[in-house]
């Protein structure tokens, strides 16, 4: 159990455009999820918390109007890059988790590349 | 910033135990620690949680010191598999807004 599915797994885009990625919970209700960043080489960044039905909480220096993040319901979170540059490029991971005695569990991660 | 610390790399022989330490001497007393790993180019994967008492489950077991200032992570039998990042994390935060803040984490070669 606990499976996050995260969508899609890689994206290319062209500068200026916007991309929206996917994160699941598939067999759980996930009251909070988080989006993480990660540039090669490199630990996972926390992006923002999300939780269902109320704005998202971002990490000191994200820019919220450029990282939007939904979490419409239980089971969905979106990040949305907007005008992406080149520099957005990089891998994005959601984590999802039903209640901090549950665990957290990983979504598989999107490569995103900007040109 | 991240509450634990790590050693940057690590080998380890096909078959002998890992054992991977992780300092975290600022850890409050409700506070958890985790152990996820993360293999290259995916998202990371949970191994083990603990608050106190040691534990066990079918991945590996969480030593955790009587004062709650380390622990230890140890894969029993290590496969060419358990190459890794592994990261020891302690959960931050209050009961909602639990968040899991990554360190630099610990680069496990295991060789043949």
């Amino acid at each position: 159990g606990a499976v996050v599915s995260q969508h899609p797994s890689r994206v290319i885009c062209k500068s200026g455009t916007s991309v929206k990625i996917e994160c699941r919970s598939l067999d759980f209700q996930a009251t909070t999820m988080f989006w993480y960043r990660q540039f090669p080489k490199q630990s996972l960044m926390l992006m923002a918390t999300s939780n269902e039905g109320s704005k998202a909480t971002y990490e000191q220096g994200v820019e919220k109007d450029k990282f939007l993040i939904n979490h419409a319901s239980l089971t969905l979170s979106t990040l949305t890059v907007t005008s992406a540059h080149p520099e957005d490029s990089s891998f994005y991971i959601c984590s999802a988790t039903r209640g901090p005695y549950y665990g957290y569990t990983f979504g598989s991660g999107t490569r995103l590349t900007v040109v | 910033d991240a509450k634990t610390t790590q050693p940057t790399s690590m080998d380890c022989a096909e078959g002998r135990a890992a054992n991977l330490p992780c300092n975290h001497s600022t850890i409050s007393g409700n506070e958890y620690v985790y152990w996820y790993r993360q293999i290259h180019s995916q998202g990371p994967q949970y191994i083990i949680h603990g608050l106190k008492n040691n534990e066990t489950n079918e991945m590996a077991s969480l030593i955790i010191t009587e004062d709650r200032k380390s622990s230890t992570l140890i894969l029993p039998h290590a496969t060419l598999r358990d190459t890794a990042v592994y990261y020891c994390i302690v959960r931050l935060g209050s009961y909602n807004t639990d968040k899991l803040i990554f360190g630099t984490g610990t680069r496990l070669q295991v060789f043949p």
